[in-house]
């Protein structure tokens, strides 16, 4: 099992490009969601999807779009980056069954906005 | 308004002796709490978690105390060794289908 992969690892964008950040689990986990994580601070929720086929706002949601593409995949966008959005982006996935209420994370994707 | 805080940014022990870091919430919402382990550049790792109906939970040198009544919980590492040395998330959640996250200590453990 792979669990959580994030893919690119690394990306340099100019103010205003856009880009979708990927994401997929070989977990057969329902819920899925996106952090960004800015220096010295933890873990703030862009968006979430408790199932496939629904997705909810998180605490920093602004300049994001995302897609829950199916069970396995969250994709998320940014339609025109700004300087802002530099952070080191984090996707994750849990199953919530039983009261399990632990997350599993991918590596990451360090982001740089010029 | 931060609900999850964790007040030290960092703490430093010696190999061998116990490493405490606190975590404070104020959403009495709150009803499962966890805490994650973070090495740079990887993703955080679940290390252990309690429900808010038991006010301790133990795996192996890992221990979370939950105190309710002061919305305050602690994670225990008993004996800390240099492979501790991380950056420790506590988190919290209501059953709503997401975590609040704290912005974690970084534990250095001395050999």
């Amino acid at each position: 099992n792979a669990g959580v992969t994030q893919t690119p690892k690394f990306q340099v964008l100019k103010t205003g490009q856009s880009m979708t950040l990927q994401c997929a689990q070989d977990m057969n986990h329902n819920s899925m969601y996106w952090y960004r994580q800015d220096p010295g601070m933890g873990l703030r929720l862009i968006y979430y999807s408790a199932s496939e086929g629904t997705t909810d706002k998180g605490e920093v949601p602004n300049g994001y779009n995302v897609s829950r593409l199916n069970k396995r995949e969250f994709s998320l966008r940014l339609e025109s980056a700004a300087p802002s959005q530099t952070s080191v982006y984090f996707c994750a996935s849990s199953s919530r069954d039983r009261g399990s209420y632990e997350q599993y994370f991918g590596p990451g994707t360090r982001l740089t906005v010029t | 308004d931060q609900q999850v805080k964790q007040n030290s940014p960092s703490l430093s022990v010696q190999e061998g002796r116990i490493s405490i870091l606190n975590c404070d919430y104020t959403n009495s919402m709150f009803d499962y709490f966890l805490w994650y382990k973070k090495y740079p550049a990887e993703g955080p790792t679940f290390l252990i978690s309690i429900s808010s109906i038991k006010d301790k939970n133990e795996d192996g040198r890992f221990t979370v105390f939950l105190n309710k009544s002061a919305k305050h919980l602690s994670l225990h590492i008993v004996p800390s060794q240099p492979g501790d040395s991380a950056v420790y998330f506590c988190a919290a959640d209501t059953n709503a289908g997401k975590s609040t996250f704290g912005d974690g200590t970084t534990l250095t453990v001395k050999p």
